[in-house]
């Protein structure tokens, strides 16, 4: 099955600045990339995906990148805000070519100080 | 338009009782996943539901079944609990099967003493 590594754990950064969340993945017909946010006591909300036919994707200060190649993906975000405060996760789908059976990563804790 | 729906918000039940947790999809959408969130853990996949039929499962035992109604609805049930099942359940509607994009419902927190 699919195997997904987040990277880093937690990140803190200042207002304005950006942050960078890493994830490798081990099946290489995986095709279909999302990010998502979870605040605190709430739902998980897709932000951004990437499907494998293009290296990136952006949206306003948000963008994500892909490299088949390497098997990674990364979320950017640019000119952080403090309600960007959340656990980020990514996933792919287990089994390859699959969208429904998703496999997180362990979620990133992005802390931004105003 | 309405997004995904669950109920209830909260449960709390004993050690070796059934629970049944309610999911309705966004409307449009006609699959439903169900994910257990441990406490500072991702979303684990449980099982997905298409047409009224289980289509693909995740690592989990027997315990765990579910059901999907015509109007693309689904239950999660859960037998004989344990201390471990202590999660937040959350359902993903999609539309189509494997299935698109996940758009995730609120979530039921439950609790086993």
């Amino acid at each position: 099955g699919e195997n997904v590594e987040q990277h880093p754990s937690t990140l803190s950064v200042q207002e304005g600045d950006s942050a960078v969340i890493k994830c490798t993945y081990s099946d290489s017909a995986s095709n279909y990339f999302p990010w998502y946010k979870q605040e605190l006591g709430k739902r998980p909300q897709l932000i951004i995906d990437i499907r494998s036919n293009v290296g990136e994707k952006k949206d306003q200060r948000i963008a994500v990148t892909l490299n088949k190649t390497a098997k990674h993906f990364s979320l950017h975000i640019t000119e952080t805000q403090p309600e960007d405060s959340a656990v980020y996760f990514c996933a792919a789908p287990a089994g390859g070519t699959s969208y429904g059976k998703l496999t997180f990563g362990q979620g990133t804790i992005l802390t931004v100080h105003p | 338009d309405a997004g995904v729906t669950q109920s209830p918000t909260h449960l709390i039940k004993t050690r070796g009782q059934q629970v049944t947790l309610r999911c309705s999809p966004k409307s449009g959408h006609d699959t439903v996943s169900w994910y257990q969130q441990a406490l500072g853990q991702g979303p684990q996949f449980i099982f997905q539901y298409y047409e009224e039929e289980e289509r693909q499962r995740g690592n989990f035992p027997d315990r765990f079944s579910g059901h999907q109604f015509p109007n693309y609805s689904s239950e999660l049930n859960v037998n004989a609990l344990l201390l471990g099942d202590s999660a937040l359940y959350l359902c993903a509607s999609s539309l189509g099967a494997p299935g698109g994009e996940q758009y995730f419902g609120p979530g039921t927190r439950l609790t086993v003493t």
